[in-house]
């Protein structure tokens, strides 16, 4: 089974309009982290946020809002108020505590987003 | 506080020869991940290292590929004999400390080309 499902290869969203992107995760672990990154065309990754399996409030950070709902394993990102420099790549990825040296990031496949005028 | 550094950015060889990849930690970190991406894919975890040690390279090929980090420089992926399949974007990751809720930190990438 995949550990980190986005499920939208491609979203449009209109400029100053508010997009969700999926993510869904697989993990017995009781102990992980879930991140986003943006990827823009120049190929960097962009940390943009993140959060602890224990965490109780949602993350934010600026425009970013990350909708953990751990019943259901989605940690879906909210980007507010797009612009035209979203528009990217955007990965979601998971580390779980696991045991001894299980620090790795899985990513998941990623989402390709277009704002638009 | 400088990133992450990787060098070269780009790199073109020819198949049958090697590649060497570079990655310079944040200042103060001690721990290096390398991840691959492959065209129109998602990052795929190869090896995490310690200073002297491996201590996970559970992604890495059996064959060919190799990771080290010395004591004193940057870690160093190694790619042997390449192939065209080797083509892909090697980005190295660190981070301060092991654990779920310690950020990794990318570097700006290699972009491996095998002609």
């Amino acid at each position: 089974a995949q550990k980190i499902t986005q499920t939208q290869p491609g979203m449009f969203v209109q400029e100053k309009e508010a997009v969700t992107l999926d993510c869904t995760y697989d993990t017995s672990d009781p102990s992980y982290g879930l991140f986003w990154y943006k990827q823009p065309s120049s190929g960097e990754m962009i940390f943009l946020i993140y959060q602890g399996s224990y965490d109780q409030q949602n993350a934010t950070e600026g425009r970013y809002s990350l909708n953990f709902q751990k019943a259901r394993k989605s940690a879906n990102l909210v980007i507010s108020a797009s612009q035209l420099g979203d528009s990217a790549m955007y990965f979601c990825a998971m580390r779980e505590k696991g045991t001894g040296t299980a620090s790795k990031l899985t990513f998941g496949t990623g989402t390709r987003l277009q704002v638009t005028l | 506080n400088a990133g992450v550094m990787q060098n070269p950015r780009h790199l073109v060889r020819r198949r049958g020869q090697e590649a060497r990849l570079r990655c310079s930690p944040m200042k103060g970190h001690s721990h290096v991940y390398w991840y691959r991406q492959l065209p129109e894919e998602g990052l795929k975890f190869m090896v995490y290292l310690q200073k002297e040690n491996i201590i996970d390279e559970s992604g890495m090929p059996k064959e060919r590929f190799s990771a080290e980090f010395p004591k004193e420089g940057p870690s160093i992926l190694r790619i042997q004999q390449v192939v065209r399949g080797d083509s892909a974007a090697y980005f190295c990751a660190s981070s301060p400390r092991q654990g779920a809720s310690y950020e990794q930190y990318f570097g700006p990438g290699t972009r491996l080309t095998v002609t």
